[in-house]
């Protein structure tokens, strides 16, 4: 049981380029998030999915894409990097948000030059 | 406009002591409440919830209280150690909303030796 798996844990991009961070979850949770996390502005979300097939945006979804296809992976697509999205992504999964909390990664840190 | 505010952060507290973290809230409509522990370079770790209709909840050296009249709820550690030197978050999800968790900024414990 590897809990939640997000690669890489590291990326260095220039401004334009687009990318992937993957997560895959092996606990069957239905509800998955997508937060960023910048110094003095806590844990922010970006986008959100309470199953395979359904997503939504969270408070800071301008330049992100998600997608859910399976129950357990749920990639987020950086279009067009700018250096604003220099950041550290978290990505969670949940049985029951309110009664467990989320479940989270180890996280991605992402520099954009 | 924040919902979920930690005031203080940083707080020190000499190990052995009650460590007592603070958290208030602005929207009467959450349903469960939470707290987060954070290392450097690691995903937040799930402690500790409450439900709206409770006002305590206590799991080992852990307890919550909500004080809805005052929009308030704190976390108290007894007796704090050096592992628990950390970042905590204050977390709320909305009612109707098993998803959209909302994370408060965050206080940074720092237990002395």
């Amino acid at each position: 049981n590897a809990g939640v798996t997000q690669t890489p844990k590291f990326q260095v991009l220039k401004t334009g380029q687009s990318m992937t961070l993957q997560c895959a979850q092996d606990m069957n949770h239905e509800y998955m998030s997508w937060y960023r996390q910048d110094p003095g502005m806590g844990l922010r979300l970006i986008h959100y999915s309470v199953g395979a097939g359904i997503t939504d945006q969270g408070e800071v979804p301008n330049g992100y894409n998600v997608s859910r296809s399976t129950t357990e992976d749920f990639p987020l697509r950086l279009l067009s990097a700018a250096p604003s999205q220099t950041s550290v992504y978290f990505c969670a999964s949940s049985y029951s948000p309110g009664r467990f909390g989320y479940t989270f990664g180890s996280g991605t840190r992402l520099t954009v030059v | 406009d924040q919902q979920v505010k930690q005031n203080s952060p940083s707080l020190s507290v000499q190990e052995g002591r009650i460590s007592i973290l603070n958290c208030d809230y602005t929207n009467s409509m959450f349903d469960y409440f939470l707290w987060y522990k954070k290392y450097p370079a690691e995903g937040p770790t799930f402690l500790i919830s409450i439900s709206s209709i409770k006002d305590k909840n206590e799991d080992g050296r852990f307890t919550v209280f909500l004080n809805k009249s005052a929009k308030h709820l704190s976390l108290h550690i007894v007796p704090s150690q050096p592992g628990d030197s950390a970042v905590y978050f204050c977390a709320a999800l909305p009612m109707n909303r098993d998803d959209k968790i909302i994370f408060g900024k965050g206080t940074r414990l720092h237990i002395l030796p």
